[in-house]
């Protein structure tokens, strides 16, 4: 069965400094893709980035970028230069493999609380 | 701009009550989602819909019904809302699955629904 595990509920960051949130996914299927997404204390999810496992370059978007190792079954979240306002849950997720006809759902992590310190 | 909004951030309802959480979105996404959050458990899919007047039964639709009569609106009804329902209902809108893409079917978020069962 397909799952993805957070292995860090918590993690702490001095402002400035990069941190590297951990992701690991379990699925047989070929075609997969990762998202993640970061929650703030007001509560929307917001999209951040996305990784398709097909893609040959690591997925970039501004100062966030994923780290995909498909052998390791790893898609670590890369913040750079981090921001008192990246302090929120960051979620790794994954899509359910692709049946036709079905719609796919996502599965998801427990998610890592990050606290950036000044 | 990508949005989805829900009808209410805070709800404090009576236990026996019939609750209506209502979410829109305005991307014309086909795929609706209600999830619930309580901590510790991530986030649990309630129930999902694919269409207009199409559902789908998640992991947890014990307790809760959907409504989708029009493509842009979703709604989730607690039949009769009982204390272990107080959450946080999040409301997520995408395009459907097509073959093996994937970035398309990212899930857009509103802002939530934080509800107290008393």
């Amino acid at each position: 069965a397909q799952k993805i595990t957070q292995t860090q509920p918590g993690m702490f960051v001095q402002e400035k400094e990069a941190v590297t949130l951990d992701c690991t996914y379990d699925t047989s299927d070929q075609s997969y893709g990762l998202f993640w997404y970061k929650q703030p204390s007001s509560g929307e999810m917001i999209f951040l980035i996305y990784q398709g496992s097909y893609d040959e370059q690591n997925a970039t978007e501004g100062r966030y970028s994923l780290n995909f190792q498909k052998a390791r079954k790893s898609a670590n979240l890369v913040i750079s230069a981090s921001q008192l306002g990246d302090s929120a849950m960051y979620f790794c997720a994954m899509r359910e493999p692709f049946v036709a006809g079905n719609n796919r759902k996502l599965i998801w992590g427990l998610g890592t609380s990050l606290a950036v310190n000044p | 701009d990508v949005k989805v909004t829900q009808s209410s951030r805070y709800l404090v309802k009576r236990t026996g009550e019939k609750v209506f959480l209502e979410c829109v979105q305005d991307m014309d996404h086909e795929n609706m989602f209600w999830y619930r959050q309580d901590p510790g458990l991530g986030l649990r899919l309630i129930y999902f819909s694919y269409d207009v007047k199409m559902k789908e039964k998640g992991d947890i639709p014990e307790g809760y019904s959907v409504s989708r009569e029009k493509k842009e609106r979703f709604s989730l009804i607690l039949e009769s809302a009982s204390t272990n329902q107080t959450s946080m209902y999040l409301c997520a809108s995408s395009f459907p699955s097509r073959q093996r893409e994937g970035r398309q079917e990212t899930q857009y978020f509103g802002p939530g629904t934080r509800l107290l069962v008393l």
